[in-house]
C-alpha cells in the first residue's frame, strides 16, 4: 500500500537557519503529494501541496517539489522563524474524488530558538 | 467561515468503558472523516463518509469502534469497549466536492479530540 517515510526528528535550529525536512514516498500511480504543519494548540493545517511531478509547492517561506525520479518531496524554507515551531507531516492521496483519504508519514517537531 | 467543530476536545475513561466522540464540519462539506492518531505517528484513516454513505471503512476496528452521519451533517464516532491502545487522538477533517469527481479538494481538520483509556 502507499506510505510516506520522513527523516527522525526532533529538529533543533536558530533563528534565521536553513531548514530541510527530508520525505520519500511509495505509491502506485501517480499520487499527489502534501505538507501539513501542526502549530501548538491547533489543527492540522496544510502548507503546501503538488499535485504532478516537478511541481513546486510553496507557502509562507516554504517550498517542496514532487520529485518523481526520487519519490521525495523534500521541505525547505531558507530562514526560519520562531513562529515556525510546530509539528510538520508529509502526506500523500493517491485517489482524488470520492475515495480521497490521506496517507501521512510520521511528522517531525520542529523547535527554533531565538 | 466556521471551521470543523469537535467535542469534547479531551476525555479520560477507564479500559472497557465507552466513549462518543462528535464532529459538525464545515458546512456544504459533502466528505468527511475520522482520523486516529496515536502519540508520536502521523493521523491514520478510520473510515471516510460521503453524504450520509460510507466510501471506506477498512481500517476501523468494527469489533467496537462504530460511526455514523444521519442527515449528511454531523457525525458521532463511538468506541465500545475501549481499550489501552485506543488512546489517541482523534480527527475530524471534512472538504467540498467542488473540484469535481477528478480533483483533490482540501481537507479541513478539527482540533481533535484527545482520548487516554485507563
Amino acid at each position: 500500500g502507499d506510505s510516506v517515510t520522513q527523516m527522525e526528528g526532533p529538529v533543533t535550529l536558530s533563528e534565521e537557519a536553513f531548514l530541510t525536512i527530508n520525505c520519500t514516498y511509495t505509491a502506485t500511480g501517480y499520487p499527489s503529494l502534501f505538507w501539513y504543519v501542526q502549530y501548538p494548540g491547533e489543527g492540522l493545517q496544510l502548507l503546501l501541496k503538488a499535485t504532478k511531478a516537478d511541481d513546486k509547492g510553496s507557502n509562507k517561506g516554504f517550498e517542496a517539489t514532487y520529485r518523481k525520479e526520487t519519490t521525495s518531496f523534500h521541505l525547505e524554507k531558507g530562514s526560519v522563524q520562531v513562529s515556525d515551531s510546530a509539528v510538520y507531516f508529509c502526506a500523500l492521496t493517491g485517489r482524488t474524488g470520492a475515495n480521497s483519504k490521506l496517507t501521512f508519514g510520521k511528522g517531525i517537531t520542529l523547535s527554533v530558538r531565538p | 467561515e466556521a471551521g470543523v467543530a469537535q467535542s469534547p476536545r479531551y476525555k479520560i475513561i477507564e479500559k472497557r468503558q465507552s466513549v462518543a466522540f462528535w464532529c459538525n464540519p464545515i458546512s456544504g462539506h459533502a466528505t468527511l472523516y475520522w482520523y486516529q492518531q496515536i502519540l508520536g505517528q502521523g493521523p491514520k484513516l478510520l473510515i471516510q463518509f460521503q453524504n450520509n454513505g460510507v466510501v471506506d471503512d477498512s481500517q476501523l476496528p468494527k469489533d467496537r469502534f462504530s460511526a455514523e452521519r444521519l442527515k449528511g451533517v454531523d457525525s458521532t464516532l463511538k468506541i465500545q469497549p475501549a481499550k489501552l491502545e485506543d488512546s489517541a487522538v482523534y480527527l475530524c477533517a471534512s472538504s467540498s466536492t467542488s473540484g469535481g469527481a477528478y480533483a483533490y479538494n482540501e481537507q479541513f481538520f478539527g482540533p481533535g479530540t484527545r482520548l487516554t483509556v485507563l
